[in-house]
């Protein structure tokens, strides 16, 4: 069973900082990863996928790395800003068998950056 | 562009009521799921469904049914809510892709609660 697992689950940082949250799972067949990104009482909105061929994607300050055969991925945020303060999640989608459209999340990190 | 809306937003029940949450997406969207997301406990699926006319359970599905009469729409429907049912409900969709380029999209939640 795939494992999903996010450190730290609570990061404060002060405004300007480059920062580095972690995501790893346990079975290396992974389709893609998603990063999303959630507000408070909001639903979650996608940031950056990664395909299992892929080794990273950018977006903007984001950066995504994959490494699949260390279970590994982390997402970068550059000069960070009170804005990026949320939770992120990062989702990994099975790459076997008639299952790949079942997304298995990790648990978050919430995000503060402060002033 | 809509994406994934779900409806109600909001909604406290008593126990023993019944209730059905819709999810609606405009993307044709093949793929649509239900989640809830509780505190520690990160985001489960519930059901899932493959295609028009087809619904299958997830890793929580006992209490909630669904069904996708329209491609569009997915279902969640409580018939005997519980306490243990307060929780935070997403609906997601994917448009499966090759290459794993499929990537997933979530509604804004509704939040239920159950007293």
């Amino acid at each position: 069973k795939q494992e999903v697992t996010q450190i730290p689950a609570a990061l404060s940082v002060p405004e300007g900082e480059n920062l580095v949250l972690n995501c790893s799972f346990t079975d290396s067949a992974i389709y893609n990863l998603q990063w999303f990104r959630q507000d408070p009482g909001k639903g979650l909105t996608s940031l950056l996928l990664i395909q299992s061929s892929q080794r990273e994607q950018t977006s903007g300050r984001l950066n995504a790395s994959l490494d699949k055969s260390s279970g590994r991925s982390t997402l970068y945020i550059a000069a960070s800003q009170p804005g990026d303060s949320a939770t992120y999640l990062c989702a990994v989608r099975p790459g076997s068998g008639g299952s790949n459209y079942k997304l298995t999340f990790g648990k978050g990190t919430l995000l503060t950056v402060n002033p | 562009n809509a994406g994934v809306t779900q409806t109600p937003k909001f909604r406290v029940l008593k126990t023993g009521q019944s209730m059905t949450l819709l999810c609606a997406q405009d993307m044709n969207h093949e793929y649509m799921y239900w989640y809830r997301q509780d505190p520690g406990m990160g985001l489960r699926l519930i059901h899932y469904s493959v295609g028009e006319g087809t619904t299958a359970k997830g890793e929580v599905p006992d209490g909630y049914n669904v069904s996708r009469l329209k491609k569009q729409n997915f279902l969640l429907g409580l018939e005997s809510a519980a306490p243990s049912q307060t929780s935070v409900y997403f609906c997601a969709s994917t448009r499966h892709q090759t290459g794993g380029r499929t990537e997933a999209f979530f509604g804004q939640g509704t939040r239920l609660t159950v007293v």
